[in-house]
């Protein structure tokens, strides 16, 4: 199976500030890479597909970025509806899997 | 627009046999293929496997020998059933629609149902 690593697992962040998160996986997964917020109580929700491609709806300030097996989501300016745990997945291989998640705070 | 929601028994006994259902709107279920994901407070998110769009299935390896997810088109319904019950897959079960081609990825989830297994 396809390991997921994200870093940090926690971090807090500012109004306004850029965050950025990382995901690695054990092998390349060719842009096989999306992103998702989950808030507590409630399900994942989609932001990045296929390593960058932003899903409709999604603030602009929200994008992606990586190859091979290194990617990230950079958050361009912090804002309170931001807060949340972040997951990574890869979408090449079965079985699909995720990250552990990053839990994201405002400071 | 596109809804999924899922439906089960908040409590199962250990060994025994959980039963989900998955009811969508606002798409068809031959054109999509459907997953179930589940969040446990021992290993996170896991996909538990998908039913395709012509009705073939496809389980992770970890859940194979007593998984098994199927459909009602009729109904737009999508079934999972798992037996051997641990306390572990205490957790909440999400269905799920997949979307991309070869790099694929959930674009839309149930809000999950919560399921805790003890007796």
């Amino acid at each position: 199976d396809i390991q997921m690593t994200q870093s940090p697992a926690s971090l807090s962040a500012s109004l306004g500030e850029t965050v950025t998160i990382q995901c690695r996986a054990s092998e390349d997964i060719y842009s096989g890479l999306a992103w998702y917020q989950q808030k507590p109580g409630k399900s994942p929700q989609l932001l990045i597909y296929g390593a960058s491609s932003l899903q409709d709806g999604v603030p602009s300030r929200f994008s992606g970025s990586g190859s091979g097996t290194q990617y990230s989501l950079k958050i361009s300016s912090m804002q309170t509806e931001d807060e949340g745990v972040y997951f990574c997945q890869q979408g090449l291989k079965y079985p699909y899997t995720f990250g552990a998640g990053t839990k994201l705070e405002l400071k | 627009q596109v809804q999924l929601k899922e439906t089960g028994p908040g409590l199962v006994q250990p060994t025994q046999t959980l039963s989900i259902t998955c009811t969508v709107s606002g798409f068809s279920l031959t054109s999509y293929y459907m997953q179930w994901v589940r969040q446990t407070p021992g290993k996170g998110l896991e996909w538990m496997g998908f039913i395709r769009s012509g009705g073939s299935t496809e389980y992770n390896s970890e859940f194979k020998s007593r998984l098994s997810i199927s459909r009602d088109t009729s109904k737009n319904q999508v079934f999972l059933k798992m037996n051997s019950l641990k306390t572990e897959d205490t957790g909440v079960y999400y269905c799920a629609r997949l979307a991309g081609s070869l790099r694929d990825y959930f674009d839309y989830w149930g809000q999950g149902v919560m399921v805790t297994v003890s007796s």
